[in-house]
């Protein structure tokens, strides 16, 4: 069955950055586009970052751009978020999600929380 | 850009129909999905395409999109139906994916 399980969230200090990792099973990896989408506590979803099946197209949700970079080694089944300059208001937890019909996203990891202070 | 609006929350009995929109300018130009997120769980996907069900999700479940309103309608609510749902579009104009605040339905 398709699993997706993320890793790599911590606490960092402001300005910090980390590497979240997301690898997949269950499924063909290189056929998929995959997203990074986070949920900062008691809020709603927010989209991240899309990357396509062969890592070379890609979209970052403006609030991020330029801080956040998103990455994939088709030959680890595994997806990759590089968060840096980290802000407060980065605090949530990430989910991987692959996409499927019409851009939704139809299997979801359990997420992996990043918490940004001091 | 693309704003989409549901209404924050939404309650309803057991075994009575729930209805929950999702607002946006022309949004019946554009396949609309829905997710339903239980508490301290992720969430999964209930719609795609406006209408269709993926594989596992009750008949209860049935999507609509027309003009600027998409609703997600349960028939014959639960009480494990209660969790915050969200329906979302992909942007083809900014190549970004859009998410609704979200509705919490609490089944009384």
């Amino acid at each position: 069955q398709v699993n997706l399980v993320e890793s790599g969230g911590a606490v960092v200090q402001p300005g910090g950055s980390l590497r979240l990792s997301c690898v997949a099973s269950g499924f063909a990896f290189n056929n998929y586009g995959l997203n990074w989408v986070r949920q900062a506590p008691g809020k709603g979803l927010e989209w991240v970052a899309v990357l396509s099946n062969d890592g070379t197209s890609q979209h970052i949700t403006d609030s991020v751009k330029g801080r956040f970079t998103v990455s994939r080694d088709n030959s680890m089944d595994t997806l990759y978020l590089l968060l840096t300059s980290l802000r407060p208001e980065d605090t949530a937890v990430y989910y991987c999600a692959r996409d499927w019909e019409g851009g939704s996203l139809d299997y979801w990891g359990r997420g992996t929380q990043v918490i940004v202070s001091s | 850009s693309l704003v989409l609006t549901q209404p924050p929350s939404v309650s309803v009995a057991p075994g009575m129909p729930a209805g929950i929109t999702c607002g946006g300018d022309n949004i019946g130009d554009k396949s609309v999905h829905w997710y339903q997120q239980k508490a301290g769980q992720a969430p999964t996907l209930v719609i795609y395409d406006d209408a269709e069900r993926p594989s596992g999700i009750p008949e209860r479940f049935s999507g609509s999109n027309s003009a600027n309103t998409a609703t997600l309608t349960i028939s014959r609510v639960e009480a494990g139906d209660e969790a915050d749902y969200y329906c979302q579009v992909f942007d083809t104009y900014s190549d970004h994916y859009v998410f609704g605040g979200g509705t919490k339905l609490t089944v009384l």
